[in-house]
């Protein structure tokens, strides 16, 4: 079975574009989750889709930060006017929705603002 | 201060030894406690969760929480190479929407 795959695993763009990063979560899933991996840092949450349910958008770093899930199924990480700051790994991770403490993580999409 | 403390390392150590790595936390709101396992340019991997105070054992790893001191260790029993990765330990509290909060991890090298 597939696990949670990520898209692009690498991108680098300049400074004021706009940025979208693709996650497919594990199939049947019911969670999925965001979180950022700067250098030397740890997991930052971003944003988690749980069903219908509205997603929680508490750690979203600012409005130029945006997320959609499409189907109850892939998501769309989108990062408007990039800065520099915003170069780091973005990590997307699925589950069930019962079973929190056990979230399956992608590979992340390395992301590099010059 | 951060809510969860974690030795960056580098730690090295000979295989076979035995490794301890630990987390502590300010939240005394966190119930569940997970330690997982990162490659280079990989994911993280979930290697155990324990929930509350107590020990949990898996194969050569054991989890410990001792939520009396707000501190949490993983022990890896005769390491090998393929154990160098770095160590994230996170927790989350009951019903906050599976948000999990992270360690910076600890970078761990096993020595031939």
């Amino acid at each position: 079975g597939a696990g949670v795959s990520q898209s692009p695993s690498n991108k680098v763009t300049e400074k004021g574009k706009d940025v979208e990063l693709r996650c497919d979560p594990i199939s049947g899933h019911t969670a999925l989750y965001w979180y950022r991996q700067s250098l030397g840092q740890g997991l930052e949450f971003l944003i988690y889709f749980q069903g219908n349910s509205a997603p929680d958008k508490s750690g979203l770093p600012s409005d130029r930060f945006s997320a959609e899930r499409t189907g109850g199924s892939v998501s769309t990480l989108t990062i408007q006017r990039t800065q520099q700051e915003d170069s780091a790994v973005y990590l997307c991770a699925s589950s069930f929705y019962d079973t929190g403490n056990t979230i399956y993580f992608g590979e992340g999409s390395w992301l590099t603002v010059v | 201060q951060k809510e969860v403390e974690q030795d960056p390392g580098p730690l090295s150590v000979p295989e076979g030894a035995i490794v301890s790595l630990n987390c502590t936390y300010s939240n005394s709101a966190f119930q569940y406690f997970m330690w997982y396992r990162q490659y280079s340019r990989k994911g993280p991997e979930l290697l155990m969760y324990t929930y509350s105070s107590g020990n949990k054992e898996d194969g050569r790893f054991t989890a410990q929480v001792d939520k009396s001191s707000k501190y949490i260790s993983l022990f890896i029993r005769d390491s090998q190479p393929s154990d160098s990765a770095t160590y994230l330990c996170a927790m989350r509290v009951t019903g906050g929407g599976n948000k999990l909060t992270f360690g910076t991890g600890t970078q761990l090298k096993v020595e031939l």
